[in-house]
Parts: structure tokens; C-alpha cells; sequence
């Protein structure tokens, strides 16, 4: 068990428009997601964490109005880059966690953004 | 600023021996501790975790924890090709449990 699923696996846009990648956890309900970024040879930060059905926390220098996140049920959380700039390219990739204590987080396989 | 230390590596070793990995981390509060692997262009996957002093077993895995020195280890016992690869130190947060803070990772390549 244990398997969290993301959408697109990748996406390429114009620089200017939205994308929205959705997170799911397939076989267990995810009380805790998480959305990180990862730029190429860097290890992953964090973006953000979401419970569902409140707002989500977002980590310094984060900011939430370009990068807004909805954690509408258990078992999807959805992350949308809004107006993506070229330096928005990066891997996201989003875990989740059954708890919101100290849990293990199962991590998606990822979202490849490229932003001509 | 928490941190989580690992030395970026690469580092070679032969098939079939130990490779060993090391960890430090900054936040004596942490209570929990993770190891996973990253290909490349792959999203991280958990090896293991550990909570408590001493030493972990899962197969050719080996997690070894000492709280009081910050310090946590991953021992790969006869290393295959296939696990070359980045390997990510993670350690919870003490101030907000459900966060956790991950080091850059070590590369491990394992030649034949």
C-alpha cells in the first residue's frame, strides 16, 4: 500500500499561462500532503504543506498566490503555477502522509514543468 | 536554520561490498528519521526509517541512529548496479512534526 499518483507526469506551457498538476494517494487517505520543488543536481524543498480541508502552509519565500493549493478531500491535493515564468521550470513532486503528526510521507513520481 | 548534512559524494564502490552512508543533522528535537533513493529523474522512494538508537535491519539495508551525536548511517550490504543512485537523508522537524528537512543527497555508484 501506499501509492500516491500525480498528473501530468510532465507539461510544457507558455510562458504567462497556468498549469495545475493534481496529487493523489490511490490507497490510503492522506490527512498531511506536501508539495516540494526540485531544480536540477539540488535536493528537494519544500513548497508547502497542506491538510485537507484547510489553507496550506506555505514555506518562506513561497509565494502563495502564484502557487496556490487545494487539498479538497483525503485523497487529492492539487497545485496550480499561476502565471509560469521559465524560471517556474522545475520537478515537482508531492508526498503524503496518513497523519498529520511525525509520519512517514509516500512521494509521487512526479511532475516534470517545462516553461518556454 | 535546521539542517541535515550529507556529503555530496560521488561515492564509488565495488559490487558486492558495503557502502556506507552518513548523515548529520542540526536539530536535537528530531524524533525521526528517513533514508530514501532518488534515480535520476525519479521521484524519491522510502528505503527506511528509524526512530530509536542503535541499528535497523531490512535486508541488505542496515539504518544505525545515534541521537546523541546527531549522526544516522545507512549501510548497503553487497552493493549491486542497481543501487547506484541519490541517496536522501530526511529527519523530521521537532517544531512542526509533520515536516521533514532533507539533506542534498549522496551519490552512490556501485561499479562491476
Amino acid at each position: 500500500g501506499a501509492v500516491v499518483s500525480q498528473h501530468p507526469s510532465w507539461v510544457i506551457c507558455k510562458s504567462g499561462t497556468s498549469v495545475k498538476i493534481e496529487c493523489r494517494s490511490l490507497d490510503f487517505q492522506a490527512t498531511t500532503m506536501f508539495w516540494y520543488r526540485q531544480f536540477p543536481k539540488q535536493s528537494l524543498m519544500l513548497m508547502a504543506t497542506s491538510n485537507e480541508g484547510s489553507k496550506a502552509t506555505y514555506e518562506q519565500g513561497v509565494e502563495k498566490d502564484k502557487f496556490l493549493i487545494n487539498h479538497a478531500s483525503l485523497t487529492l491535493s492539487t497545485l496550480t503555477v499561476t502565471s509560469a515564468h521559465p524560471e517556474d521550470s522545475s520537478f515537482y513532486i508531492c508526498s503524503a502522509s496518513r497523519s498529520s503528526g511525525v509520519d512517514t510521507q509516500y512521494f509521487g513520481p512526479g511532475t516534470r514543468l517545462t516553461v518556454l | 536554520q535546521k539542517e541535515v548534512e550529507q556529503n555530496s559524494g560521488p561515492l564509488s564502490v565495488p559490487e558486492g561490498a558495503i557502502a556506507s552512508l552518513n548523515c548529520t543533522y542540526s536539530d536535537r528535537g528530531s524524533q525521526s528519521f528517513f533514508w530514501y533513493r532518488q534515480y535520476s529523474g525519479k521521484s524519491p522512494e522510502l528505503i527506511m526509517f528509524i526512530y530509536s538508537n542503535g541499528d535497523k535491519e531490512d535486508g541488505r539495508f542496515t539504518a544505525q541512529l545515534n541521537k546523541a551525536s546527531q549522526y544516522v548511517s545507512l549501510l548497503i550490504r553487497d552493493s549491486q548496479p542497481s543501487d547506484s543512485a541519490t541517496y536522501l537523508c530526511a529527519v523530521n522537524e521537532h517544531s512542526s512534526a509533520s515536516k521533514i528537512i532533507f539533506g542534498s543527497g549522496t551519490r552512490l555508484s556501485i561499479r562491476p
